[in-house]
C-alpha cells in the first residue's frame, strides 16, 4: 500500500497568517490525491480533489498543489473556523489510503 | 437536502458480525461510487470498502478482506456492509461516504479522480467481551 506521510503533525498559528501542510506518498501518484478537514466531533468535509481542484463551496484561501510524490495544501489566511485536523487522501490505487493528519489550532 | 444516514452500529464480541445500512437522499444515489471510511477512537481516517455505481465492482482493505461485504440497493437509496469475525481493531467511527467520481478528459485519455463529498454522520460499532 502506498504510504502518505503529513507534515507537520501539528501546528499553532494566529488569524492571518499563511499555513502550508505537506503530504509525500512513497511513490509517484501523479495528481491523484485529496485533501480533508475534519472538525472536533464532525465528519470530514472534502476541500481539494485532484490535487488542485477546489470543491464546490470552499472557500478561496485554501489551495492545494503538487504532483507526483509532493502535496501542499495552503489556508492563504487562517481563520478560526479553520481549526481542526487536515488529511490528504491518494486515490492512485487500491487500497486508498490517507495521511496521518496535520491538527491546525488557532493561537 | 443531501443526506447519509448510517444505522446498525452496536457493541458487538469479538468473532461476532453485524449489518450497517446507510440510507441516501437529496441525490442521484446510482450514479454515485459510494464507500465506508472507520476512524477507530482518536486515530485517523481509514478507507475501508468502496462499491461502484452499479454494484458490480467492490474494493477492500487488506485487512478486512474475506471478513467484510460492501452491497448497495439502488432501488433502496442504501448502502450496507456486512462486517463478520469481528475484531477488537475493528472497533471505529463508520461513516457512510459518496464519492462523486469527476473525471478529466484530454485528448484520447480519461482520469477519474475520488471526490469524496458527501459524508454521513457516522455509526459507532464496539468491539468487546
Amino acid at each position: 500500500a502506498i504510504q502518505m506521510t503529513q507534515s507537520p503533525s501539528s501546528l499553532s498559528a494566529s488569524v492571518g497568517d499563511r499555513v502550508t501542510i505537506t503530504c509525500r506518498a512513497s511513490q509517484g501518484i501523479r495528481n491523484d490525491l485529496g485533501w480533508y478537514q475534519q472538525k472536533a466531533g464532525k465528519a470530514p468535509e472534502l476541500l481539494i480533489y485532484a490535487a488542485s481542484s477546489l470543491q464546490s463551496g470552499v472557500p478561496s484561501r485554501f489551495s492545494g498543489s503538487g504532483s507526483g510524490t509532493d502535496f501542499t495544501l495552503t489556508i492563504g489566511s487562517l481563520q478560526p473556523e479553520d481549526s481542526a485536523t487536515y488529511y490528504c487522501l491518494q486515490d492512485y490505487n487500491y487500497p486508498r489510503t490517507f495521511g496521518q493528519g496535520t491538527k491546525v489550532e488557532i493561537k | 437536502e443531501v443526506q447519509l444516514v448510517e444505522s446498525g452500529g452496536g457493541l458487538v464480541q469479538p468473532g461476532g458480525s453485524l449489518r450497517l445500512s446507510c440510507a441516501a437522499s437529496g441525490f442521484t444515489f446510482s450514479s454515485y461510487w459510494m464507500l465506508w471510511v472507520r476512524q477507530a477512537p482518536g486515530r485517523g481516517l481509514e478507507w475501508v470498502a468502496n462499491i461502484n455505481e452499479d454494484g458490480s465492482h467492490m474494493n477492500y482493505l487488506d485487512s478486512v478482506k474475506g471478513r467484510f461485504t460492501i452491497s448497495r440497493d439502488n432501488a433502496k437509496n442504501s448502502l450496507y456492509l456486512h462486517l463478520n469475525s469481528l475484531r477488537a481493531e475493528d472497533a471505529a467511527i463508520y461513516y457512510c461516504v459518496g464519492d462523486r467520481s469527476p473525471t478529466y478528459h484530454s485528448g484520447d485519455t480519461t482520469f477519474y479522480y475520488d471526490a469524496f463529498d458527501i459524508w454521513g454522520q457516522g455509526t459507532v460499532v464496539s468491539v468487546s467481551s
